[in-house]
């Protein structure tokens, strides 16, 4: 299907354990970013990729760590989660930087307990 | 720090009103402004987005504006339906980064 996806869409997991979100887009779009969405923070970035190969941190870095290999997929791993990572998780990508509009994926919403 | 603010948190309005929610920010260093739906469980739908030299943009019942030296944006909704009801967003994007700020959102209730 076209368009960006998301997997898994609803995941918990224990304190301490590895996590991978999913992110998967079709569109050859070169930016890809990662947002958490908590009540009371509104959207907050947390990684964001210019390219494959290229990624910077955002507003909320600490505890996960993104790779992007090819174009189309950009996964975040949460290392070793925490309680304070529990929250609904968003991928995004765009053409290019600038004047170009950002489309975001269905969302995960992870729990950690 | 850009900051977003959007008022009010909540609105509720009888269907086929005119309304307008607003947008407001703290650095006026914009590229563009985007608004955004979100359903409730789903993610974001993108609207309209306002590039910093544009005062406006339409879309059927919606017109965006943008008052980039006021810090200011408003969404306006023409003769609201039910199926309007969700949070809208606004998020902006500074000439410096790619990062998008966003507002807390204004869920919108349209009562039959």
């Amino acid at each position: 299907d076209a368009g960006i996806t998301q997997s898994p869409r609803y995941k918990i997991t224990e304190t301490g354990r590895q996590v991978t979100l999913m992110c998967h887009q079709t569109w050859s779009h070169s930016y890809m970013f990662w947002y958490r969405q908590d009540l009371g923070h509104g959207l907050r970035l947390i990684y964001y990729s210019a390219a494959a190969d290229i990624t910077d941190k955002g507003e909320v870095p600490d505890g996960y760590v993104v790779s992007r290999s090819k174009t189309e997929n950009f996964p975040l791993t949460l290392e070793s989660a925490t309680r304070s990572q529990t929250s609904v998780y968003f991928c995004a990508s765009s053409l290019r930087d600038g004047t170009y509009e950002q489309y975001f994926g269905p969302g995960t919403r992870l729990t950690v307990t | 720090k850009q900051e977003v603010t959007q008022i009010p948190a909540a609105l509720s309005v009888p269907e086929g009103e005119n309304l307008v929610l607003n947008c407001s920010f703290t650095d006026s260093a914009i590229y563009n402004l985007q608004w955004f739906r979100q359903d409730p469980g789903k993610g974001l739908t993108s609207l309209l987005l306002i590039q910093s030299s544009q005062r406006e943009q339409t879309s059927g019942r919606l017109n965006a504006s943008l008052d980039k030296s006021s810090g200011r944006s408003t969404l306006y909704i023409a003769a609201s339906q039910p199926g309007d009801s969700a949070t809208y967003l606004c998020a902006v994007k500074e000439t410096s980064g790619s990062r998008l700020t966003f507002g807390e959102g204004t869920q919108l209730t349209v009562n039959p």
